[in-house]
């Protein structure tokens, strides 16, 4: 399995920008995907997810409505619209694979494995 | 919304030291939490989950324990690729995770 981010860069705040997030390795979807970030000395933040057919998606409150979680399913490809950009957005931003075991009323879920990361800089 | 606080935040510890860090929720999230360990410059990786199920190819010498709303992971017999960040994550809330504010684990 490998993911690998990009679209990462150097922005103004207010300004917008795309992560992608290309996958391999495994069969797209079937799985969940999301989006984690670490702001400088920080800890790990959840930021957003969806489900593998990209018909349910979740956000932190700290990103809704500014932020916007797709897929495509044909080119294996996840991405992370980021509108009205902040300061404290500002953070690696890790795409990872979602892993559901147990029953299907009420399944385990966890983060596995992770990209490496894209750094996102919001600075005027 | 539900959430995650681990004690300590900062740890030093010696090699083969055995090693506790706490994970408190804010509700009763039954066995849905998970860990994590984050080392500068790597990709996080996940140890546990469910609570107390190690993840494959993750050393014996990690455990995880707890339900409801505390828990805790053990390494017993630290070693020196051991030290790094840990995260703990509730996913009671299905997709809607949370994480922990993190425990740095340091050399003494």
């Amino acid at each position: 399995v490998e993911l690998l981010e990009s679209g990462g860069g150097l922005v103004a705040p207010g300004e917008s920008l795309r992560l992608s997030c290309g996958a391999s390795g495994f069969t797209f979807n079937n799985y969940g995907m999301n989006w984690v970030r670490q702001a400088p000395g920080m800890g790990l933040e959840w930021v957003s997810g969806l489900s593998g057919g990209g018909g349910n998606t979740y956000y932190a409150d700290s990103v809704k409505g500014r932020f916007s979680v797709s897929r495509d399913n044909s080119k294996n490809i996840l991405y992370l619209e980021m509108n009205n950009l902040r300061a404290e957005d500002t953070a690696v931003y890790y795409c990872v694979k979602g892993v559901r075991s147990g029953s299907e009323r009420s399944p385990y879920n966890w983060l596995d494995p992770w990209g490496q990361g894209t750094l996102v800089t919001v600075s005027s | 919304d539900i959430q995650m606080t681990q004690s300590p935040s900062s740890l030093s510890a010696s090699v083969g030291d055995r090693v506790i860090i706490t994970c408190r929720a804010s509700q009763s999230i039954r066995n849905y939490l998970n860990w994590y360990q984050h080392k500068p410059g790597k990709a996080p990786k996940v140890l546990i989950y469910a609570a107390s199920t190690l993840q494959s190819g993750v050393p014996s010498r990690f455990s995880g324990s707890g339900s409801g709303t505390d828990f805790t992971l053990t390494i017993s017999g630290l070693q020196p690729e051991d030290f790094a960040t840990y995260y703990c994550q509730q996913s009671y809330s299905g997709l809607l995770y949370t994480f922990g504010q993190g425990t740095k684990l340091e050399i003494k």
